[in-house]
C-alpha cells in the first residue's frame, strides 16, 4: 500500500511572497514518480511539477520547483513570487505500478 | 484538441435509481481511471483500465462498476446509487499503463444522491 500526507490543511501567502507546501508519502516500490497538482475554483486537475524518484535532480516549472527527499519520503513544493492565480487547492500525488495515490490537499490562499 | 470529456457535469438524483456517468478521451490513451473526490480526504482511485476488456480495482471499488469497450469510452455505473456516493467524480487518461507520468483530467462531475 501506498500513501501520501499532507500536514498543511491550508496555507496563506503574500502576493510577491514564497510559499512552501509540505509533503510526505510512503511507498515500498523503488521506482515511481511523484506529481503536484493544482485546482483552482473552476475543479480543473492541473499538473503542476512532476518528478521521477529515479533523479536526484529536483524538478523546477517557472515559479514552481520542488524539494524532493528520497531517503526522508519528502516532496515539498515551493511557490516562489506568489500571484493572485495561484490561488487554488494544491494536492500531491503518488504513482506506481497502475495507481495514482494523492495526499488530502492543501488550500492556498493569495492576499493581495 | 487533445482532451477528456465527462458528461453529464452535475447530476441530482435519487437512492437506487441507476445512474451512468460516461467519459471519452481523443488521445488514443490505453490507461484510463476514475476517481472520487471527497472534502479531506483527496482523490481516490476508484477503478482503472490498462486497455480494452482490460479492467481493475482501485482503492474504493464499492458500488461501482465499469467497463472498457472501446479504447476511448469508459463509463462509470452506479446500479444502485446511495447517499454516501455524493461526491465529486474525476476520469482521468494517461498515454500508457505502468508508471503514470501524466494523466490528463476531465472536468468532473458532480453527483448528489438524495
Amino acid at each position: 500500500a501506498q500513501t501520501v500526507t499532507q500536514s498543511q490543511p491550508e496555507m496563506s501567502v503574500q502576493e510577491a511572497e514564497t510559499v512552501t507546501l509540505s509533503c510526505t508519502y510512503d511507498t515500498s516500490e523503488s521506482d515511481y514518480y511523484l506529481f503536484w497538482y493544482k485546482q483552482p475554483p473552476s475543479r480543473q486537475m492541473i499538473l503542476v511539477i512532476r518528478q521521477e524518484a529515479y533523479k536526484q535532480q529536483n524538478a523546477t516549472e517557472n515559479r514552481f520547483s520542488v524539494n524532493f527527499q528520497k531517503a526522508a519520503k519528502s516532496f515539498s513544493l515551493k511557490i516562489s513570487d506568489s500571484q493572485l492565480g495561484d490561488a487554488a487547492m494544491y494536492f500531491c500525488a503518488l504513482s506506481n505500478d497502475y495507481k495514482l495515490s494523492f495526499g488530502a490537499g492543501t488550500t492556498v490562499t493569495v492576499r493581495a | 484538441e487533445a482532451q477528456v470529456t465527462q458528461n453529464p457535469r452535475y447530476l441530482i438524483t435519487v437512492t437506487g435509481k441507476k445512474l451512468t456517468v460516461t467519459c471519452s478521451q481523443n488521445m488514443n490513451h490505453e490507461y484510463m481511471s476514475w476517481y472520487r473526490q471527497d472534502p479531506g480526504l483527496g482523490l481516490r482511485q476508484i477503478y482503472y483500465s490498462m486497455n480494452v476488456e482490460v479492467t481493475d480495482k482501485g482503492d474504493v471499488p464499492e458500488g461501482y462498476k465499469v467497463s472498457r469497450k472501446e479504447k476511448r469510452n469508459f463509463p462509470l455505473i452506479l446500479e444502485s446509487p446511495s447517499p454516501n456516493q455524493t461526491s465529486l467524480y474525476f476520469c482521468a487518461s494517461s498515454f500508457q499503463p505502468g508508471l503514470l507520468y501524466e494523466q490528463y483530467f476531465g472536468p468532473g462531475t458532480r453527483l448528489t444522491v438524495t
